[in-house]
Parts: C-alpha cells; structure tokens; sequence
C-alpha cells in the first residue's frame, strides 16, 4: 500500500518563527489532507489539497503531485500552533481510506 | 449536528469485557470511516461504511472487532473479549461522498473515544 513519510518528527520553535513540515507519498492521491491535532486529541483540518496552493491566515500549503510530496508551511508561530501535525491522502489505488503518517509534533516557546 | 459525535469520550474497562463505541457523523455524510490511534502513532484505518454496507474492514485486527451501521447514519464499533493491547483512541470520521476517486471531498473527525482496558 502507499507510504506517507513525515518530517521532521519533531519540531520546538520559539514563538515568531517560521517552519515548514514535509510530507512524502509513494504513490498517485486522490486526496490529501492536512490536520492539525490539538493536546485534547481532536483532529482540526487544515487543509484539502491533492494539489497546488492554498493559504489560510499563517498557514500554507502546497502540494506537488507528480513529484509526490506537500509542504505545510506555518508563519508567525503562536504557542497555540503546538501539537502534532498529520498528513493523510487516499490513494488511487485504495478504496476510500485514508493512510495517515506519523506526524510531526510542534512545540513553540513563548 | 454540526460536527462528527463520538461517545463516551472515556471508557474504562476490565480485560474480557465487551464494550460498543458510538458514533453520529455528520448529517448527509454516506461515508463513515474507524481508525484507532496508539499514543505517539498516526491514526490506523480499521474499517470503512458506504452507507449501511462495510466497504472495506481490511483494517479490523481480528474478529474481536466488528462494526455496524443499520440505518446508514450512526455506526458501532464493537470489541468483544477486551484486551490491553486494545487501549487505544478510536476516532470516526465521515465524509460526505466516499474518498475514493472523488475530487473535492474531505473526511471530518470526531474526537474520539479513549478506551482503557484494564
């Protein structure tokens, strides 16, 4: 089945800092999703994006499907961006469900 | 409701107990999705509803789990002959058409049922 790599697995920012989070897939997605997890376990979503570029406030994505691999970029972080970070896509070749990575857990510093 | 519902939020029970987790998705999402998270882990696929239909269980670790959705909405995941290697958060998540080979859907979580096996 499709692999999904994340790094690094850890991360520790001061707060005001810029960072950026990987994710590599090893395979064709239909669908890739970017989900913040907070300390109380929910997963928030961030963003749908099987590819291009979108941008919420501090926070951007982009995702390169024929090189396979999205970027999560985070600007100005707040201590309120700790937590861990998933990336998870369907691929083509499965039927419906999302493979998740590891994460990437964030930590900032005031 | 407005979001995906899960309940209880905590569950503690003794090894060999049977135990059922509730989910309400949101409502008009045909897909309903279980994953299982271990501490410091990713989320892990057990098994994905098509409306009442299990449309791929190939996650469920043995035939201790099982999970149903009679009416196409609220589902159950059940375990029976609980064990300590079953402590885990287990998570459901719907969406409103089924991932697989459609643009522009995205899969909702709730938050989650902590299961304690002790």
């Amino acid at each position: 089945g499709i692999q999904v790599e994340q790094s690094p697995p850890d991360l520790i920012l001061q707060e005001g800092a810029n960072s950026t989070l990987r994710c590599n897939f090893s395979d064709s997605v239909n669908n890739l999703q970017w989900f913040h997890q907070n300390p109380w376990g929910q997963l928030i979503n961030l963003f749908y994006i099987p590819s291009g570029t979108k941008q919420n406030g501090r926070l951007s994505a982009t995702t390169v499907a024929t090189e396979r691999y999205s970027l999560l970029y985070i600007s100005s972080s707040q201590t309120t961006d700790s937590g861990v970070y998933f990336c998870a896509v369907d691929s083509r070749g499965s039927q419906g469900n999302l493979i998740f990575g590891k994460g990437t857990k964030l930590s900032v510093k005031p | 409701g407005a979001g995906v519902s899960q309940t209880p939020s905590n569950k503690v029970t003794e090894k060999g107990k049977y135990v059922e987790l509730r989910c309400d998705p949101i409502s008009g999402h045909t897909a309903l999705y279980w994953y299982r998270q271990s501490l410091g882990q990713g989320p892990e696929f057990l098994i994905y509803f098509q409306g009442t239909g299990a449309a791929d269980d190939s996650g469920l670790p043995n035939d201790r789990f099982f999970a149903v959705r009679p009416e196409g909405s609220v589902s159950t995941l059940k375990i029976q002959r609980t064990e300590r290697g079953d402590s885990a958060v287990y998570l459901c998540a719907s969406s409103p058409l089924p991932l697989s080979g459609v643009m522009n859907t995205e899969a909702f979580f709730g938050q989650g049922t902590r299961l304690t096996v002790v």
